[in-house]
């Protein structure tokens, strides 16, 4: 079975320019977050989808990101426009519903430097 | 804002010493995860402890969940090379799930022969 694959793994933009990230959770999944690590720091939390719905974004650092996740299966966070502070490397991950303590399993992580 | 501090930073051992990773917070939370993440890849989920007092093991390693769900520590003994890596906690606050994690500063653990 696939893990959670992210796309693209690596993204170098310019300041002011805009980047899409994607991310396609383990078939299945109803629950999918996005985090990220900036530089030096540790990983945070950005948003929570359940199946097309955003159950959480309380994360998102500002109006200049959009996540959205139509049809409830891959998702998209979108940076527009990219400053410098945006690098970092933003992780995806996804999990079941099971009623429960969750297991996450994450995707690999794309890393994204805005010059 | 919560945090959780990990203790030491980095940790630089020999194959067959034992050591242990430390994870303290203020606040308390509803679950603990401990992750370790690779270079280049994602954390993996090594254990979730939910009750104070809490101790799992998983072969070699140890984990324990605080009385009052405040702090944790994981405890490898004979470490491997093959341990090497980043370790991560995670605490999740929303009773009966982990979906909304707030990670540790993050404990870099190098083994050599």
């Amino acid at each position: 079975e696939a893990g959670v694959t992210q796309f693209p793994s690596h993204s170098v933009i310019e300041k002011g320019q805009t980047v899409t990230l994607r991310c396609d959770p383990i078939s299945g999944h109803d629950n999918l977050y996005w985090y990220r690590r900036v530089m030096g720091k540790e990983i945070k939390f950005l948003l929570h989808f359940v199946k097309e719905s955003k159950q959480d974004e309380s994360g998102m650092p500002n109006n200049r990101f959009l996540a959205e996740r139509t049809g409830g299966t891959y998702s998209t966070l979108k940076v527009q426009p990219a400053e410098l502070e945006d690098s970092g490397v933003y992780f995806c991950a996804s999990s079941q519903d099971l009623g429960g303590m969750q297991k996450l399993f994450f995707g690999s992580g794309t890393q994204l430097s805005v010059l | 804002t919560q945090l959780l501090e990990q203790s030491p930073q980095f940790l630089s051992i020999q194959e067959g010493e034992n050591l242990t990773v430390y994870c303290n917070s203020s606040s308390v939370f509803s679950s603990l995860q401990w992750y370790r993440q690779e270079p280049g890849e994602g954390p993996v989920l090594l254990v979730t402890v939910v009750t104070g007092g809490e101790v799992k093991k998983l072969k070699r390693l140890t984990f324990q969940f605080g009385d009052a769900r405040k702090d944790s520590s994981l405890h490898i003994t004979a470490a491997q090379t093959g341990d090497t890596g980043l370790y991560l906690c995670a605490g999740g606050k929303e009773t009966g799930t982990a979906s909304k994690l707030t990670f540790g500063t993050g404990t870099r653990l190098q083994v050599t022969l």
